[in-house]
């Protein structure tokens, strides 16, 4: 079945410094989402890619879906220690069904 | 208002035991989500619903079963309570359609299984 992986699974950096997790799935996506995990919260929608090479910013937050619609990643600039949480990608697969497959994870811990 | 509301936040029982976790939503949203989220964080989908119709049933033991009366609540009975049900489960909930998935996770349900 579809499976989506993420890496790095943790990721520890200094306040200030960039932040970059990838996004691979078994299989090509019909669009691709993110979301954030606080601490103790629950998931909370950031963005949806559809097209192939799409490049997407949300300030310090920039989204890409790779051309063969099958990996992501999310890239954060200057990361602050509101920042902390779980990132989370979530694939839906090409057949266009309900389901979403959420990635692993990668947590990241900024240090102040 | 709460958009995705669940009830309990926090839930702690005995093996063996049979307990119900409720989730609604008031978003007007015809799909709705169960998902199970483990120690290591790594969250997974067990059941939807669009309009009250079962659309996703993943590999779940069948002593877990969803009910939804109406488009707006989607609740999860869970019998036989094992150590392994001990998690987070979430509801969640978004309009229907494939290309507009954006789905709204309630607060979390932890469930404690002792």
């Amino acid at each position: 079945g579809q499976q989506v992986m993420q890496i790095p699974q943790y990721q520890h950096v200094q306040e200030g410094e960039d932040f970059t997790t990838y996004c691979n799935s078994s299989t090509t996506l019909s669009n691709i989402q993110w979301y954030k995990q606080r601490p103790g919260g629950h998931p909370v929608f950031l963005i949806q890619l559809v097209k192939s090479g799409e490049v997407k910013k949300q300030k310090r937050l920039t989204f890409q879906f790779g051309e063969a619609k099958k990996n992501s990643s999310l890239h954060i600039t200057a990361t602050q220690t509101t920042d902390v949480g779980t990132y989370f990608c979530a694939g839906q697969g090409a057949s266009g069904t309900y389901k979403y497959i959420f990635g692993t994870g990668t947590r990241l811990k900024v240090l102040a | 208002d709460t958009a995705v509301s669940q009830t309990p936040k926090y839930l702690v029982t005995q093996m063996g035991n049979d307990k119900s976790i409720k989730c609604e939503q008031n978003l007007g949203h015809d799909t709705m989500y169960w998902y199970k989220q483990d120690s290591k964080k790594f969250l997974k989908i067990m059941f939807s619903y669009n309009n009250k119709e079962l659309i996703i049933n993943e590999t779940v033991p069948n002593r877990f079963s969803p009910k939804s009366p109406d488009k707006a609540h989607l609740n999860l009975h869970i019998n036989s309570l094992e150590l392994g049900d001990s998690a987070v489960y979430f509801c969640a909930s978004s309009r229907q359609g494939a290309s507009t998935g954006t789905q709204y996770f309630g607060p979390g349900t932890r469930l404690t299984v002792l």
